[in-house]
């Protein structure tokens, strides 16, 4: 089966940086995607990964490393808005649908 | 690019009937849509995997004959919750993938929240 694992909820200050961790178990590995959802509505997407590293995007970066089972989303320069669920997605070998955790509740405040 | 449209975005119906939400890819045509459903602070879970012209694939433990999918053309595909009960509120969003390529991810809908009274 496949097991993805990330924090519940995280709080942080208006302005500072936040790392939002997910482990997983996954039967083989086919990338790895981060989605924001803002309550009540849907998921958009932030991030892919699929080779280990570091992948920059604005505010935004996320990191893998496949040989841990790990990878990160780094939010810099936080802001109000930021405050939403953070979906970590992993898409198990051989196929191209991703497995969601449970995601993580960040709340920003002044 | 790569909009996908979901209606209604909540409805409110009683036990017994049966409600229709519709899932379009507005820019894109999309062979295969997938139907997730979303309790509260949980996770996106797989209902189905939605193939256009032929039958949708169901995950493990969703009633096939509750949950009807639809996938008449290469932007429409549909989800019937037959005899709802108040066990079946939930949210529920469809989504797609715009291209074929293995990096492109999901694009979802705005979601439909149903509530069975």
């Amino acid at each position: 089966g496949q097991n993805i694992d990330q924090p519940t909820e995280m709080t942080a200050t208006e302005g500072a940086i936040v790392q939002i961790n997910c482990t997983y178990q996954t039967s083989g590995f086919n990338g790895l995607f981060w989605y924001q959802q803002h309550a009540g509505e849907a998921p958009t997407f932030l991030s892919y990964n699929v080779l280990d590293g570091l992948e920059e995007k604005g505010r935004f970066s996320s990191f893998l490393s496949r040989s841990k089972g790990y990878s990160y989303l780094l939010l810099k320069e936080l802001q109000m808005k930021d405050s939403a669920s953070y979906l970590c997605a992993v898409r198990p070998g051989g196929s191209y649908i991703p497995t969601f955790g449970r995601g993580t509740s960040l709340i920003v405040h002044p | 690019g790569a909009v996908v449209s979901q209606h209604p975005s909540w409805v409110i119906c009683k036990s017994g009937t049966s409600v229709k939400i519709e899932c379009r890819s507005l820019d894109f045509q999309a062979t295969t849509m997938f139907w997730y459903r979303q309790f509260p602070k949980q996770s996106l879970m797989l209902m189905a995997t939605s193939n256009e012209g032929s039958k949708a694939t169901y995950e493990q433990g969703v009633e096939k004959d509750k949950f009807l999918i639809n996938h008449a053309s290469l932007t429409l595909s549909t989800l019937t919750v037959t005899s709802a009960h108040p066990e079946d509120s939930s949210f529920y969003i469809c989504s797609a993938r715009a291209e074929s390529s293995s990096n492109s991810p999901l694009h979802f809908g705005n979601g439909t929240r149903l509530t069975v009274t």
